[in-house]
């Protein structure tokens, strides 16, 4: 069974600096990826998705998330931060292929300081 | 770009009620998915259809029911309402011949127990 583990349940960054929020799956087969944002009393976007095609995947808002296999990774940047990023952060795993649920990490919980 | 739509936004209900949420995919997609998020949760997949017929369930209580009609929408049934069902209900849908198994979620359904 797939699962997702996201480091961090608050991450707090500067505006202007680096944003950086982690998450690290499992799976027994090859997965898809996500990473969804969820901004205050709204519903889930999609910011950005790994289908085992380039492994630096880019996203909406300037963010982009890199695939490592070999640490089974996915983490999130965006190398500057800005005060609209503030909401929550789910990244989601599904097996490839077919109709296939998503699995959701904890969520984290990014707040932007002026 | 037309988007999942959920109905209603907004429901208040009592203890041991029923309550009815309805869900329009986009459209042409042929998977439904249903998702419970409580209060500072990540989303809980409940249950899911493919062309009509239940592909996936998870964590969904015996209480509640659910089903896709002919025309794709999907309604998901909850009976004997309790405090702790009040949530935020996704509905979200794809379409592996069309957004790759990327699932879109609609903005969501808050139901509130009293």
């Amino acid at each position: 069974a797939q699962s997702v583990t996201q480091l961090g349940s608050h991450v707090s960054v500067s505006e202007g600096a680096l944003v950086l929020l982690r998450c690290n799956y499992s799976s027994s087969v090859p997965p898809y990826l996500f990473w969804y944002v969820q901004y205050p009393n709204q519903g889930l976007q999609l910011l950005l998705k790994y289908t085992s095609a380039a492994t630096l995947v880019k996203g909406i808002n300037g963010f982009e998330a890199e695939f490592k296999k070999s640490e089974t990774s996915f983490h999130l940047t965006k190398p500057s931060a800005h005060m609209s990023d503030a909401a929550e952060y789910f990244c989601a795993v599904s097996e490839t292929g077919g109709a296939q649920k998503l699995v959701f990490g904890q969520g984290t919980r990014l707040t932007i300081n002026p | 770009a037309a988007g999942v739509i959920q109905s209603p936004r907004h429901l208040i209900k009592e203890k041991r009620e029923t309550a009815t949420l309805k869900c329009y995919p986009i459209p042409r997609h042929d998977t439904v998915y249903w998702y419970q998020q409580g209060p500072g949760q990540d989303p809980q997949f409940l249950i899911s259809f493919y062309e009509k017929m239940q592909s996936d369930k998870g964590s969904i209580p015996d209480r509640f029911s659910a089903q896709q009609f002919s025309d794709y929408h999907s309604e998901l049934n909850m009976s004997s309402l309790e405090l702790g069902d009040s949530a935020l209900y996704f509905c979200a849908s794809s379409s592996y011949g069309i957004s790759g198994n990327t699932i879109y979620f609609g903005e969501g359904s808050w139901l509130t127990v009293v």
